[in-house]
């Protein structure tokens, strides 16, 4: 069975430009999160979904925002790049979104911005 | 709003030695508490939950709400436990979803 699969793996952009970040949840798996990693640090909530609604929101500026499609797969969309947002950023999938379920982790997408 | 603390990057200890991973947590609810594991050039992976109370590979964790405390343990130290270690906390079962706040990490290394 297939893990969570991200794509692309690594990615070079300049600043102000946009970005767009792919996800493939296990299947059966519902519910899909988005991180941010910077180094150094734990990963960052950023968004979560689940049957295609957003249900939670970290403190990410306008920017960032996402969406879930029909077949539960994901996109984060990141505008208006900065330095900063050079990061590592993990996608997770649960069957549901409740607080006590397992999430499962993709490999991460390295966004590097110059 | 919630906070988890883990106050050591780095552990060392010998193999066959006891750890210990501290993580304490700050939130005003019920929280769901977890260790995630990620072993070199793998991704990051469960290692396991409170509600579960279960042991993984020899490791235990349990939930001490007077200390808001969720400290990792295993009596034995391998070397194949040499991983970075994160301890992450979710609002639980009637939280607003499975938002999971990480603390910093812990890298332990395990020596011969």
């Amino acid at each position: 069975d297939a893990g969570v699969t991200q794509s692309p793996t690594h990615l070079i952009k300049t600043r102000g430009q946009q970005v767009t970040l792919r996800c493939s949840p296990i299947s059966g798996h519902k519910s899909v999160s988005w991180y941010q990693q910077v180094l150094g640090q734990g990963p960052q909530f950023i968004f979560q979904y689940y049957e295609k609604e957003e249900r939670g929101r970290g403190n990410f500026p306008d920017r960032f925002s996402a969406r879930q499609f029909p077949n539960y797969s994901s996109e984060l969309n990141v505008n208006a790049l900065l330095l900063g947002d050079s990061a590592l950023y993990l996608c997770a999938s649960s069957r549901a979104p409740q607080g006590n379920t397992e999430a499962f982790f993709g490999q991460g997408t390295r966004l590097t911005v110059v | 709003a919630q906070r988890v603390t883990q106050p050591e990057k780095l552990l060392s200890v010998f193999k066959g030695a006891p750890v210990e991973l501290k993580c304490n947590y700050s939130y005003s609810g019920s929280p769901e508490l977890f260790w995630y594991v990620q072993y070199s050039r793998q991704r990051l992976q469960l290692l396991l939950r409170h509600i579960s109370r279960e042991s993984i590979k020899g490791f235990t964790a349990d939930l001490n709400k007077g200390e808001t405390s969720f400290h990792l343990k295993k009596p034995f130290a391998q070397e194949e436990d040499s991983a970075m270690y994160y301890c992450a906390l979710s609002e639980g079962v009637t939280g607003g979803g499975n938002k999971l706040t990480f603390g910093t990490g812990t890298q332990l290394k395990v020596e011969l």
